[in-house]
C-alpha cells in the first residue's frame, strides 16, 4: 500500500525566511503533484512533476522530484503572508492519487 | 469552463438520514473521483470512475455509501443511513484520462460538499 508522509506537519515561519517542506512515498512512482488549500476552500494545482528531476517554479515556490529517493521538496523563499495556506503533495499510481497528509504553512510577520 | 460543480454546499442531517451528495465534473473529462477530507484521516480516495463505470472502490468505508455515474456529466454520492462520523467535507475531481495527458494536468476538485451529522 502506498503511503505519503510529508514534514513538517506544521511550519509557522516568518516573512522573508525560506524553508523546505519533504514529501517521501514509499512505492516508486514517476507523477508527484502539489495542491495549495486555504482554510474552508478546495484544492488548487501547484505543480505537476512528471520525471526524476523534474523542477517547476513559480514565483515564491519551487518543487522538485528525486523518484529514486522517492522525495520531492516544495522550497518556500523569502516567505510572504499570502503563502499562509495548507500544501499537500499527491503521488500517483494505478490510476489515482494518493494525498500526503498536508503541511499547514503560518507565515507571520 | 465553470470547473467541477457540487451541490449542496453545506449539508446538515439527522442520524439515520439519507444524504445525497452531487458532482458535475468539467466536460470532456472522462475520470471522475470521491474524496473525503477529516481532520483524522486527511484525505481519503472513496471511489473513482473512468468513463462513467467504477474501477475502484476499495476506499468505500462500508455498505452504507454507495455511488453512481449515470452519464459523463453527473455523479452521486449517497449515504443511508448516516452516521456520526460521516461528518466530513466531501470533495469531487475530474481528470483527462490518462492517454488524454491527464497526468500533465492532475485533477481538478471542486468546492466540496461540507456534511455534518447530528
Amino acid at each position: 500500500e502506498l503511503k505519503v508522509e510529508q514534514n513538517p506537519l506544521f511550519l509557522s515561519m516568518q516573512e522573508g525566511k525560506n524553508y523546505t517542506i519533504y514529501c517521501n512515498y514509499s512505492t516508486t512512482s514517476d507523477r508527484l503533484y502539489w495542491y495549495r488549500q486555504d482554510p474552508g476552500k478546495s484544492l488548487e494545482s501547484l505543480f505537476v512533476l512528471l520525471s526524476n528531476g523534474a523542477v517547476k517554479q513559480e514565483g515564491r515556490l519551487m518543487a522538485s522530484l528525486d523518484t529514486k529517493a522517492r522525495l520531492s521538496t516544495l522550497h518556500i523563499t523569502a516567505a510572504v503572508h499570502d503563502l499562509s495556506a495548507t500544501y499537500f503533495c499527491a503521488v500517483f499510481l494505478v490510476s489515482k492519487l494518493t494525498f500526503g497528509t498536508g503541511t499547514r504553512l503560518q507565515v507571520t510577520l | 469552463d465553470a470547473g467541477v460543480i457540487q451541490s449542496p454546499r453545506h449539508e446538515v442531517t439527522e442520524m439515520g438520514q439519507e444524504v445525497t451528495l452531487r458532482c458535475k465534473p468539467i466536460s470532456g473529462h472522462n475520470s471522475l473521483f470521491w474524496y473525503r477530507q477529516t481532520m483524522m484521516r486527511g484525505l481519503e480516495l472513496l471511489i473513482y470512475f473512468n468513463n462513467n463505470v467504477p474501477i475502484d472502490d476499495s476506499g468505500m468505508p462500508e455498505d452504507r455509501f454507495s455511488a453512481k455515474m449515470p452519464n459523463a456529466s453527473f455523479s452521486t454520492l449517497k449515504i443511508q443511513p448516516s452516521e456520526p462520523r460521516d461528518s466530513a467535507v466531501y470533495f469531487c475531481a475530474s481528470s483527462l484520462a490518462v492517454w488524454q495527458g491527464a497526468a500533465s494536468y492532475g485533477y481538478t476538485f471542486g468546492s466540496g460538499t461540507r456534511l455534518t451529522v447530528v
